[in-house]
């Protein structure tokens, strides 16, 4: 069964600088996704980014980049320029390449400060 | 707007009853994932279905079951129901083979 990690309950970061939020997970697989999910106060669940096991290439979309280091197992989001509206849970999540069964963490909450 | 529609929004019952949620996935995409959220904790993957076929379980209860239709929308039944199933249910779809969800709104189930 696979499992994900994210060590950090809480975290907090002042707005414009640059915060990097931990995920390790474990599994058996070898080709598999992962994913940061956002959750702001709203509750609707936001997808930030996306990695493919297979593409050593680290993922980045605009400000959010992953570090992923596949032999470690580790999958870390930096957030770069953290704006106010950043502020929300983050959820990092695991999901084999059958498309199947997913885990994901128990999440960070992130506050981003003015 | 993800594209997932979920209902109700908000459903308030009582201990003991039974209730149905739906979801209606985006267009085009075949699997119909339902997850289960309590108060400020993770996302508990409940159940997936492809094309009308159950395809992966999760840490479903028995109370609960789930089924998809021809046209693809889900509905998640919720029978017998307690104190502790109260929680945030969100249906998920994902297009094939990319493994990327996207949420609906979420129905919040409020059980007194």
């Amino acid at each position: 069964a696979q499992t994900v990690t994210q060590s950090q309950p809480e975290m907090s970061v002042q707005e414009a600088e640059t915060v990097t939020l931990s995920c390790t997970y474990d599994t058996s697989e070898n080709n598999y996704y992962l994913f940061w999910y956002k959750q702001p106060p709203s509750r609707q669940m936001i997808l930030v980014i996306r990695q493919e096991a297979y593409k050593q290439q680290n993922a980045t979309e605009n400000r959010f980049s992953v570090n992923f280091q596949k032999a470690a197992k580790s999958f870390s989001l930096k957030i770069s320029d953290s704006q106010l509206g950043d502020t929300a849970m983050y959820f990092c999540a695991f999901m084999g390449t059958n498309a199947g069964k997913s885990t994901f963490g128990d999440g960070t909450t992130l506050t981003v400060k003015p | 707007d993800s594209g997932v529609t979920q209902t109700p929004k908000h459903l308030i019952t009582a201990t003991g009853q039974r209730v149905t949620l739906r979801c209606s996935p985006r267009s085009g995409d075949l699997s119909v994932y339902w997850y289960q959220q309590s108060l400020d904790q993770g996302l508990q993957f409940l159940i997936q279905y492809y094309n009308g076929e159950e395809r992966a379980k999760g840490n479903i209860l028995e109370r609960f079951s789930a089924q998809q239709f021809p046209d693809l929308h889900s509905e998640l039944n919720l029978s017998s129901l307690e104190l502790g199933d109260s929680a945030l249910y969100f249906c998920a779809s994902s297009p094939r083979f990319t493994g990327e969800l996207f949420f609906g709104e979420g129905s919040r189930l409020t059980v007194l």
